[in-house]
């Protein structure tokens, strides 16, 4: 079955140390993007990639960091400048084209400090 | 920047209605719009898509209109079902930045029994 992996589901984080969330999809896809997701708040773009070795920055992209070394995976780093990380983040996939198809997402990973 | 707007409140239904809800947006005309649903604890799973240039589409129970005089679309679910109860996410391209989606905060249906 194609689709996007996210792991792990849950992630504790403590102060000042950076954290990795993994990324991967077996869809064949070209976009990757990350969300944030706070309680009573949209989806906010975090980074997107259109292509591997490239990625751009989102609204939120201040104390995170991304890499797109391979089609199938972009991870997404935590870093401890970051202020406050404690959310739902996920990652999704799309065909730049956007047929009629969507985003496909993955299914979170809830980062919690501690 | 684009701004989305969808109800905050709950929408609470009787099993078998109509759900009606609603996305109004401000600014620029996207050349499509999407809905997702997305259960708690879960990722937003895709629905459907509607182009600028298409008034309605229909995906067994579900519709979409896009209306961009109003600058807005609805999104019905009819016969609802208890199973349709989620949050529902509407999204809008983004101009300034291609095949990226803005999303709305999402209207919470409740479908009763």
């Amino acid at each position: 079955d194609g689709g996007i992996t996210q792991s792990p589901k849950y992630l504790f984080r403590k102060e000042g140390q950076n954290v990795t969330l993994s990324c991967e999809q077996n869809l064949n896809h070209d976009a990757m993007y990350w969300y944030r997701q706070d309680p009573g708040q949209g989806l906010r773009l975090i980074y997107y990639s259109q292509i591997v070795n490239d990625f751009q920055k989102g609204d939120i992209a201040e104390g995170y960091s991304v890499s797109r070394e391979k089609k199938e995976s972009f991870p997404l780093t935590v870093t401890s400048a970051q202020k406050n990380p404690t959310a739902f983040y996920l990652c999704a996939s799309s065909d730049l084209a956007l047929t009629n198809y969507g985003y496909t997402f993955g299914s979170g990973t809830r980062l919690t400090v501690v | 920047s684009q701004k989305i707007e969808q109800n905050s409140e709950a929408l609470n239904i009787q099993e078998g209605k109509t759900a009606t809800l609603t996305c109004n947006y401000t600014n620029y005309s996207p050349a499509y719009l999407q809905w997702y649903r997305q259960d708690p604890g879960r990722g937003p799973v895709f629905l459907l898509l509607i182009r600028e240039n298409e008034k309605e589409k229909r995906k067994e129970r579900l519709k979409v209109t896009f209306d961009t005089t109003l600058k807005q679309s609805l999104f019905h679910i009819t016969a609802s079902q208890p199973a349709d109860s989620a949050t529902y996410l509407c999204a809008l391209e983004d101009v300034r930045r291609y095949s990226t989606l803005t999303f709305g905060k999402g209207t919470m249906l409740l479908v009763s029994p």
